[in-house]
């Protein structure tokens, strides 16, 4: 089983700051990598799929980098609407998935 | 536009069974892998399994082998999540989701299930 751990827990940041969350996969996932972003009361909202391509309508201070084990998600400049918990999911064992525990990004 | 809309709130106790629902819409439902996903109060996603509503082909994740299952009724386009005995661990929100090649890009506005006595 492929065991998927995020990093930090907390993020905190300023508005308009750049935003860097890690992703480590137990073993390899290739590049079947994919970010989701969570607000309180909604459901999760995919915004990079394969590891760096973002998802229809996402904007471009998302970027996404990364293969094999380790994986970044970059948020630019953070705006007020960015606050909120990312989870990375891998879908190498397709079509099953593992989530990562998740980092909250928060107000500085 | 694919939807994915899901039965409502549930209060159960334990002991009690429960079988909730999530309806596709908008695109070819039996061509598409339905993942269910729980979510328990302030915690993170967990994939409970995923299932072909083509030939309800079924995968579950270790942790819920055996603790739930998961079914099809392709003719009204609707997968269903259910349980024989719950507990009050199985406290949640349950998301079901349409599972792309590259992701999951659709989602269920959840159910939320409270077991309680």
């Amino acid at each position: 089983e492929i065991v998927m751990t995020q990093s930090p827990a907390t993020l905190s940041v300023s508005p308009g700051e750049r935003a860097t969350l890690s992703c480590r996969a137990s073993q390899s996932v290739s590049s079947d990598l994919a970010w989701y972003q969570q607000k309180p009361g909604q459901a999760p909202r995919l915004l990079i799929y394969g590891a760096s391509t973002r998802a229809t309508g996402i904007p471009a201070r998302f970027s996404g980098s990364g293969s094999g084990t380790e994986f970044t998600l970059t948020i630019s400049s953070l705006q007020s609407e960015d606050f909120a918990v990312y989870y990375c999911q891998q879908y190498n064992n397709w079509p099953l998935l593992a989530f990562g525990g998740g980092t909250k990004v928060e107000i500085k | 536009e694919v939807q994915l809309v899901q039965s409502g709130v549930e209060v159960k106790k334990p002991g009690e069974s429960l079988k909730i629902s999530c309806k596709g819409s908008g695109y070819s439902f039996t061509s598409y892998w339905i993942v269910w996903v729980r979510q328990m109060p302030g915690k993170g996603l967990e994939c409970m399994g995923t299932i072909y509503p083509g030939d309800s082909d079924t995968r579950y994740s270790p942790s819920f082998q055996g603790q739930v299952t998961l079914s099809v009724d392709k003719s009204i386009s609707t997968a269903y999540l259910q349980w024989n005995t719950l507990k009050a661990s199985d406290t949640a929100m349950y998301y079901c989701a349409r599972l792309d090649v590259a992701g999951v890009g659709s989602w269920g506005q959840g159910t939320l299930v409270t077991v309680s006595s």
